[in-house]
This record gives C-alpha cells, sequence and structure tokens, in this order.
C-alpha cells in the first residue's frame, strides 16, 4: 500500500538548519508531487511547500520562501525538507504527504518528525 | 493571505449529528477538504472536493459547501469520531498556497 516513512526526530540548535527525510513506496513517485505539512503543539496544519517530482518544479508558502529548500531524489523515491535559520518557533511536527498532482487533497501522509529547537 | 474559520469546538452525545462549520470569504467558489486528526496521529482525510468521500471513510461523513461557508456533518456520531478536524483550500488568488482552517475540537458526550 502507499506509504511514507519519514526520519527521525530532531534537535537543533537556534540558527541551525534541519534536513528531513521522506522515503515513498506504494505508488509511482515520479508520478506524484511531495507536499510539507508541519504542526506546532496545539495549533493548526500549516502548509510549507511542495515538489511536482517528475519536473522538479517547487512552490512554497510565502511564509518560508527564504528559509526552506525542498528536493527529492528519484533513484531512492525519497523527498528531502530542509529549513534553515531555525527559531524556537519553528518547534513542531513534520509532516510529509503525497497528492497525484497539484494542487489536490492530501491523501497520503508520513508519520511526522519532531523538530525540536532549543538553546 | 485567505482566511478560514472554524468554531474552537464542538460537542454532540453519540447518535446524533455533529456540523462543522468552515468560514471564508466567498469559499462557495474553492475545493474545500476536510481532514480527521486524533491525538498523536497523522491527518486522515475524510472528505475531498467539497463532498466526495475518499474509500474506507463512512457515508456518516459528508460536506458541503455555498457562500462563505463550508460545513463537515458526522452523522450517527461515534466515540471513535472524536478528534480535530480541519477544512483546508488551495487559495490561488495571492499566496497560490495551502490554507487550513484553524481546527474544531469534536468531543462524544
Amino acid at each position: 500500500q502507499m506509504q511514507l516513512v519519514q526520519s527521525g526526530p530532531e534537535v537543533k540548535k537556534p540558527g541551525t538548519s534541519v534536513k528531513v527525510s521522506c522515503k515513498a513506496s506504494g505508488f509511482t513517485f515520479t508520478s506524484s508531487a511531495m507536499q510539507w505539512v508541519r504542526q506546532a503543539r496545539g495549533q493548526r496544519l500549516e502548509w510549507i511547500g511542495w515538489i511536482v517530482v517528475g519536473s522538479g518544479n517547487t512552490n512554497y508558502a510565502q511564509k518560508f520562501q527564504e528559509r526552506v529548500t525542498i528536493t527529492r531524489d528519484m533513484s531512492t523515491s525519497t523527498a528531502y525538507m530542509e529549513l534553515s535559520s531555525l527559531r524556537s518557533e519553528d518547534t513542531a511536527v513534520y509532516y510529509c504527504a503525497a497528492t497525484p498532482v497539484v494542487p489536490a487533497a492530501i491523501s497520503v501522509w508520513g508519520q511526522g518528525t519532531l523538530v525540536t529547537v532549543s538553546s | 493571505s485567505y482566511v478560514l474559520t472554524q468554531p474552537p469546538s464542538v460537542s454532540v452525545a453519540p447518535g446524533q449529528t455533529a456540523r462543522i462549520t468552515c468560514g471564508g470569504n466567498n469559499i462557495g467558489s474553492k475545493s474545500v477538504h476536510w481532514y480527521q486528526q486524533k491525538p498523536g496521529q497523522a491527518p486522515v482525510l475524510v472528505v475531498y472536493d467539497d463532498s466526495d468521500r475518499p474509500s474506507g471513510i463512512p457515508e456518516r461523513f459528508s460536506g458541503s459547501n455555498s457562500g462563505n461557508t463550508a460545513t463537515l456533518t458526522i452523522s450517527r456520531v461515534e466515540a471513535g469520531d472524536e478528534a480535530d478536524y480541519y477544512c483546508q483550500v488551495w487559495d490561488s488568488s495571492s499566496d497560490h498556497s495551502y490554507v487550513f482552517g484553524t481546527g474544531t475540537k469534536v468531543t462524544v458526550l
């Protein structure tokens, strides 16, 4: 079945960067778009951006435009989300997700990766 | 940027109907998706494109969208429906981004 498996929890210092991975299986990775969404404790879901796997085209939320990079490795069916200049407000669970096209409802989600930013 | 507003909480007795609203400017012109999220879990899509259900989602979940309000209706509520629910749209007007609602906690009494 369609599955997304994310990398493990991270603890980072303010000002540094984090890179979260998301390995896909059970569907045609190259025909999908990979999304990234985050959720701080007790807060709403917040969309970060996407990458259309086949073309490599990306689209980022304005809020993260300057600090986020989403990439993919088609040879390993893995997507990556790197967020730089981390601050305490970036502490959240980061989810990857997959859609067949963009934009579209998100029906496949990863299990989430907790990123903690603390000095 | 586009804003989606939901009531913070809805309480409902088992077997009754829960209605969760999602307010946005002319939201009726957009496709609305709804997600259910239980504590410590990733969201699950329960309704997409206003009123369609993914396979495996019970018919008790239905959606509608008109004017400035979209609604998720859960009929014959069960204890297992207790969760947070989020609406979502694609904002193609200014930010070109997904927007999520503020979220509604459904409590089954």
